[in-house]
């Protein structure tokens, strides 16, 4: 495969559940991202990750967790989420933190 | 003042039309300038990049302009398939990008 690549694209999830997010790119970039989409609002960034550190933590509330074990993939843990979290989640990587990032297809997060 | 701001839209256009957005950004310290577009429940996908010169591929040309901070995306012979949200991005320092909210082109036969 090739490009960036998100999994589950679809995910349903009651507020007590925990699941995780998985994002993996094959593009050999040392940046990655973790962006949220709601309806009608722009792309909010979440977490940045350059050479599997952590440089940005948006004011993300805890409930999310992000997990970088290598520059190839990365995790968003999610546990005692609300209904207000529903929304496209993306992950991103570039060359670097600053360049042009290339998206994954999303997962579509419903949380009831 | 928004760090980016669009026009949300939507523009409504007919096939064969030319049809321009433009993009305000904040930060003069700016450097890194780019048009994404964005299908219906899609991901973002890079569209071109916008360089100090101005940049051109095929149908659609880029320009920025410093002075007034702001980038501008011209279409030219819209097509159906160009039916989708054009997101404006700028680098806020050298590690972030920020997206603009978009703008909405819908191209009609």
């Amino acid at each position: 495969e090739t490009g960036v690549t998100q999994t589950p694209r679809h995910l349903v999830m009651g507020m007590t559940n925990k699941k995780s997010l998985k994002c993996e790119q094959h593009l050999g970039h040392n940046a990655m991202y973790w962006y949220k989409q709601s309806a009608k609002k722009p792309l909010e960034l979440m977490f940045v990750y350059s050479l599997e550190e952590r440089v940005e933590n948006n004011s993300v509330p805890s409930r999310f967790s992000p997990e970088c074990p290598n520059s190839s993939h990365l995790f968003l843990h999610l546990h005692t989420l609300q209904p207000e979290d529903s929304a496209l989640y993306l992950c991103a990587s570039s060359l670097w933190d600053g360049n042009e990032q290339f998206f994954g297809p999303g997962t579509r997060l419903t949380v009831l | 003042r928004k760090e980016v701001e669009q026009d949300p839209g939507p523009f409504n256009v007919p096939e064969g039309a030319t049809v321009a957005f433009n993009c305000t950004y904040s930060n003069s310290a700016s450097q890194s300038f780019f048009w994404y577009r964005q299908d219906c429940r899609k991901e973002p996908k890079l569209l071109m990049s916008v360089y100090s010169s101005g940049n051109e591929d095929g149908r659609f040309t880029a320009q920025l302009n410093r002075a007034s901070q702001y980038i501008s995306l011209l279409i030219r012979d819209s097509k159906l398939s160009d039916s989708a949200t054009y997101l404006c991005v700028v680098n806020y320092n050298t590690d972030k990008l920020i997206f603009g909210t978009g703008t909405r082109l819908q191209v009609f036969p």
